[in-house]
């Protein structure tokens, strides 16, 4: 079924530095999603983005869109210890609704002090 | 507090032992689902339900069941759990269309 991809597999960098992981996906979508997992624990809403947005922002966190290329991209400026987790797209296949709401398999972020 | 409950948190159980992982929200949702979570696959979609009394097959049903009498409850029943459904499930909610609301997840082992 269709999926997002997130990239790269894993990503360790220091504290401080920006942190960027890409998704894509293969049909055309209502809206994206980002969420954050801690190991082992239960998925965290970050940020919806909807089709007709190209960018959102949260605090440090940065998501654009580009629904021409069926990509999207998540930046965690000035990156904390704290936001060492696993990072998840989610798309809903256009199919509205989040009743199909299909995830990637994940960036693994490690944030060294 | 606004929140998905899981139960249990840990479940090791024998094969063919039927088995019940419930779930519970507290925020009026319409939409609950539920997950899996294996290492190298990330969450693939059990079963879901967009109100009572209407549940919904995901990309891999097999093997589970689903009931939605209550609004506020959809449990998981594996009727002759496998090993093959050693797995971390997780319950999610939300309103039609929002984000997803989890639960913590249940650490599933079938000898």
């Amino acid at each position: 079924s269709q999926q997002g991809e997130e990239d790269p597999q894993a990503l360790s960098i220091q504290e401080g530095e920006n942190a960027t992981m890409n998704c894509s996906y293969k049909t055309s979508i209502n809206n994206l999603q980002w969420y954050r997992q801690n190991s082992g624990r239960g998925l965290v809403h970050l940020i919806l983005i909807r089709s007709n947005e190209r960018e959102k922002h949260s605090g440090r966190l940065r998501v654009t869109l580009d629904t021409s290329k069926k990509s999207s991209s998540l930046l965690i400026t000035a990156s904390r210890a704290a936001d060492t987790a696993s990072y998840f797209c989610a798309t809903d296949g256009n199919q509205g609704g989040s009743e199909k709401l299909v995830f990637g398999k994940g960036t693994k972020l490690t944030v060294n002090p | 507090e606004a929140q998905v409950t899981q139960n249990p948190r840990y479940l090791i159980t024998v094969t063919g032992k039927k088995l019940t992982v419930t779930c519970s929200q507290n925020m009026n949702h319409e939409y609950m689902s539920w997950y899996r979570q294996d290492p190298g696959l990330g969450l693939r979609q059990i079963y879901y339900s967009m109100n009572v009394e209407v549940t919904d097959k995901g990309d891999v049903p097999e093997g589970y069941k689903v009931s939605r009498k209550e609004k506020r409850n959809f449990p998981l029943i594996l009727e002759s759990p496998s090993p093959n459904q050693t797995s971390l499930y997780f319950c999610a909610s939300s309103s039609i269309g929002e984000k997803l609301f989890f639960g913590s997840g249940t650490q599933l082992s079938v000898l």
